[in-house]
């Protein structure tokens, strides 16, 4: 619908798995975003590429690790997550890391047993 | 650092009623403000923005926002509600060196 995919849609992994959610844009953006949406708590920025070079990293651990091969993929590596990781993980794009409205992907909802 | 609020969890109107869902602001030097929506498991979907010029800004679906600069708000309006407007709205503001953060969401629920 907006140009931003996503997957997998839902994840479910235990503590002691490694999984990586993708995200693409077929929109030609130089920028992309990763967020993590926790019920009732503001969106949290974790991540954030321009022209394939990460230019933020907001504090995000190490379990966390992202991969920007190209403008258009965007990955986010997971490995010894917590429970209190499970959340909804949103990837984002825009033309450039500025003034620039973002369009979003539909999420991955990851649940962490 | 910038912030953003939005004072209200929820808000409930009647369909056809006007509606309005708050936003307050704080951040150094000139505010870039935007407002997304989210229906159940899709993703945000931008509705509109302010950068700079008329205060009254138009978007999506018929939804509006005034940029109140002695007040620091950005309301989100519509003058009808619709049931189909129920979702998750989100509020956001960037600085001028380009941080952007975002409010924690209020539900709308219109009620036919």
């Amino acid at each position: 619908e907006t140009g931003v995919t996503q997957t997998p849609r839902h994840l479910v992994m235990g503590m002691t798995n490694k999984k990586s959610l993708k995200c693409e844009q077929h929109l030609g953006h130089n920028a992309m975003y990763w967020y993590k949406q926790s019920a009732k708590k503001p969106l949290e920025l974790m991540f954030v590429y321009s022209l394939e070079e990460r230019v933020e990293n907001n504090s995000v651990p190490s379990r966390f690790s992202p991969e920007c091969p190209n403008s258009s993929h965007l990955f986010l590596h997971l490995h010894t997550l917590q429970p209190e990781d499970s959340a909804l993980y949103l990837c984002a794009s825009s033309q450039d890391v500025g003034t620039n409205t973002q369009y979003f992907g539909p999420g991955t909802r990851l649940t962490v047993l | 650092a910038q912030s953003v609020a939005q004072p209200e969890d929820q808000v409930n109107v009647a369909e056809g009623n006007p509606l309005t869902v708050k936003c307050t602001y704080s951040v150094s030097g000139n505010p870039y403000l935007f407002w997304y929506v989210q229906y159940p498991n899709r993703g945000l979907q931008f509705l509109l923005k302010y950068i700079t010029g008329d205060n009254l800004v138009k978007g999506s679906y018929g939804f509006e926002a005034e940029f109140n600069k002695s007040q620091t708000s950005f309301h989100l309006k519509k003058p009808s509600a619709l049931v189909s407007d129920s979702a998750l709205y989100f509020c956001a503001v960037r600085d001028g060196n380009n941080d952007m953060r975002f409010g924690a969401g209020t539900r709308l629920t219109v009620k036919p």
